[in-house]
């Protein structure tokens, strides 16, 4: 079975940019987490959904950030306007509800702002 | 509020050494479900196991084992006969109660030397 996906793997923009990272959850996963990961802040979750519906984004950065999940298969986080520091590993992870409750993650993109 | 300790940043030993990896737990919740992950220096997080709290027997799966003590909080990592691809950093996590997000710890950096 394929492993969480996302894309692109790399990313590096200029300050002012706008940045999609993208993620495909695990098929048959109903909930989908967007964590940040940094040296100085470690892995820090940033936004999760169940069944497509936003619960808690309490942890997005500020009003640059958004996070959408239009269909059980897809999700993206934005940045807009990106800063340099928002340079980080940004990880996407899925699992299931109501079973398992371990999540699997995507090998992350590593977003770097200049 | 919940919270994950892992006082080693980093633990460097010789290879078919043993080596435990300490992690201290914070929750109010009855209901909580801990974790271990490992990434390797190419950046993936990967699953290595899961507990829940109703569930204090100790785990061997190979030359890992995990101690889970709710009397201490805690729920430690040993490699037993450790091997140079253990070199990862280790992160401890918890979710509890109805919480869906991970909490991480701030991970151990372990050096197997040859």
């Amino acid at each position: 079975d394929a492993g969480v996906i996302q894309s692109p793997r790399h990313e590096v923009t200029e300050m002012g940019q706008e940045v999609t990272l993208r993620c495909k959850p695990i098929s048959g996963h109903n909930s989908l987490f967007w964590y940040r990961q940094t040296m100085m802040r470690g892995l820090e979750l940033l936004i999760y959904f169940n069944n497509n519906v936003p619960i808690d984004d309490s942890g997005m950065p500020e009003d640059r950030f958004s996070a959408k999940m239009p269909n059980a298969s897809f999700s993206t986080l934005k940045i807009q306007p990106s800063e340099p520091r928002d340079s980080a590993v940004y990880f996407c992870a899925s699992t299931q509800t109501g079973g398992r409750v371990e999540q699997y993650f995507g090998p992350g993109t590593r977003l770097t702002v200049t | 509020a919940q919270k994950v300790t892992q006082a080693q940043t980093e633990i460097s030993v010789v290879e078919k050494e043993d080596v435990t990896l300490d992690c201290v737990y914070e929750t109010r919740d009855t209901t909580y479900y801990l974790f271990w992950y490992k990434q390797p220096p190419s950046g993936e997080l990967v699953f290595l196991i899961r507990r829940n709290s109703f569930d204090e027997q100790n785990e061997i799966s190979g030359r890992y084992s995990w101690n889970f003590q709710k009397s201490t909080s805690s729920f430690n990592f040993t490699i037993t006969a450790s091997q140079v691809v253990d070199s990862a950093v280790y992160f401890c996590a918890l979710t509890s109660g109805s919480a869906r997000q991970l909490t991480f710890g701030s991970g151990t950096q372990l050096t197997v030397l040859p």
